[in-house]
């Protein structure tokens, strides 16, 4: 498989649920990116990975939790959310977060619905 | 700071009508510019982009210029298809910081 893959693709829980998020890369970049992509807003950066070493996190809510066990993989453990979180969340990578010239490669997303 | 402003939409074309969207940045430096594009159910892929000043990014038959001097870098394609259905987003990238735009979302009907 190549690419930028995620699962799951649609994911409806509670609020009081606790789930995760699965981000794979298969392109030998060594930067990960989580994105939050809400109906009619810019497209919201949440945290960047750079050789497994987090180097952002854009003020992001404690409920939120990454984990990137090696560039390859990275998670998005989410727990106690509100509905307002429902949205699509992107998955990227690149080959390194500190290039000027840093294309992102984008996985298909997961669809999340907060009831 | 950084920053990206694209045109609102939607747009609503006609096939093979003339396609432009409008993006405008905010920048010291020289950033890279970007336009990526998502099709439904689908994240965003590259479509094409500009590294310095006066390059020109093609890709698809889309073209964008990166104008310093207008700080812009609008998306054109000649004659649109309906397979074109897509949202655009104009990004860059200025210092390790990436920005995107709102996004357009272009609808093409035979």
């Amino acid at each position: 498989e190549t690419g930028v893959t995620q699962t799951p693709r649609h994911l409806v829980m509670g609020m009081t649920n606790k789930k995760s998020l699965k981000c794979e890369q298969h392109l030998g970049h060594n930067a990960m990116y989580w994105y939050k992509q809400s109906a009619k807003k810019p497209l919201e950066l949440m945290f960047v990975y750079n050789f497994k070493e987090q180097t952002e996190n854009n003020s992001v809510p404690s409920r939120f939790s990454p984990e990137c066990p090696n560039s390859s993989h990275l998670f998005l453990h989410l727990h106690t959310l509100q509905p307002e979180d429902s949205a699509l969340y992107l998955c990227a990578s690149s080959q390194e977060a500190t290039s000027g010239n840093n294309e992102q490669f984008f996985g298909p997303g997961t669809r999340l619905t907060v009831l | 700071g950084n920053s990206v402003t694209q045109m609102e939409g939607p747009v609503t074309l006609s096939e093979e009508a003339f396609l432009t969207i409008n993006c405008t940045y905010t920048a010291t430096g020289y950033p890279s510019l970007f336009w990526y594009v998502q099709y439904p159910g689908e994240g965003l892929q590259l479509l094409l982009k500009a590294t310095k000043a006066d390059d020109k990014g093609s890709n698809k038959g889309f073209e964008a210029t990166y104008r310093k001097e207008t700080t812009s870098f609008h998306l054109e394609k000649g004659s649109v298809q309906v397979s074109d259905s897509a949202v655009y987003f104009c990004a860059l990238i200025n210092n390790n910081d990436m920005r995107f735009g709102a996004g357009t979302r272009l609808t093409v009907k035979p």
